[in-house]
């Protein structure tokens, strides 16, 4: 596609219940990122795959977050057991190349209740 | 740890006034910086990057290694560059980016 497509846009869950978060990046852009974005915390960054390497998984606050990456193209991130401090909006960028900056999607904005 | 520092977290210029929005970072071998604009209901989008020396929209940055400053600047504000402002740094050898918490700019008309 000609951007990095998110969905859904927005999602509203019940404390408790498991989500699951999709980006579709841009075709050939061999870098895709997950970071959350929170009112006054800035970009905090989540999950990182590049090519067929293994993910870094540093910045995933809990074992209730992970995420995959099929066939090198889209990703899935799930929170299981949601909270409401998980509320804040997803955001999923892809890169070709580190001197390139990322091209973000327009984020799923999760809201738990 | 890489870290990027945005001081301010909201700046307020009147229109055809100077902006300078103020980044440092940690330093670390040779960086790769970065600006990202965010508009009011629109995506983060990439505004300049230092490796190239552009000029976009009219603002500039300049790496400042002695300083690890990566200052964002444009003479005259306009209305339109109301956004939030966020400075951003590649580490050595990776992809990964680290941002700092951003800065809101508020043009006055």
């Amino acid at each position: 596609g000609a951007g990095v497509s998110q969905s859904p846009s927005n999602k509203v869950t019940e404390k408790g219940k498991d989500v699951e978060l999709r980006c579709d990046p841009i075709s050939g852009h061999t870098a895709l990122y997950w970071y959350r974005q929170s009112l006054g915390q800035g970009l905090e960054f989540l999950i990182y795959f590049q090519g067929n390497s293994a993910p870094d998984k540093s910045g995933l606050p809990s074992d209730r977050f992970s995420a995959e990456r099929t066939g090198g193209s889209v990703s899935t991130l799930t929170i299981q057991r949601t909270q409401q401090e998980d509320s804040a909006v997803y955001l999923c960028a892809s890169t070709p190349g580190r001197n390139y900056g990322y091209t973000f999607g327009s984020g799923t904005r999760l809201t738990v209740v | 740890a890489q870290r990027v520092t945005q001081p301010e977290k909201l700046l307020s210029v009147f229109k055809g006034a100077p902006v300078e929005l103020k980044c440092n970072y940690s330093y670390s071998g040779s960086p790769e910086l970065f600006w990202y604009v965010q508009y009011s209901r629109q995506r983060l989008q990439l505004l300049l990057r230092h490796i190239s020396r552009e000029s976009i929209k009219g603002f500039t940055a300049d790496l400042n290694k002695g300083e690890t400053s990566f200052h964002l600047k444009k003479p005259f504000a306009q209305e339109e560059d109301s956004a939030m402002y966020y400075c951003a740094r590649a580490g050595a050898g990776s992809y990964q980016l680290t941002f700092g918490k951003g800065t809101k700019l508020s043009v006055i008309p």
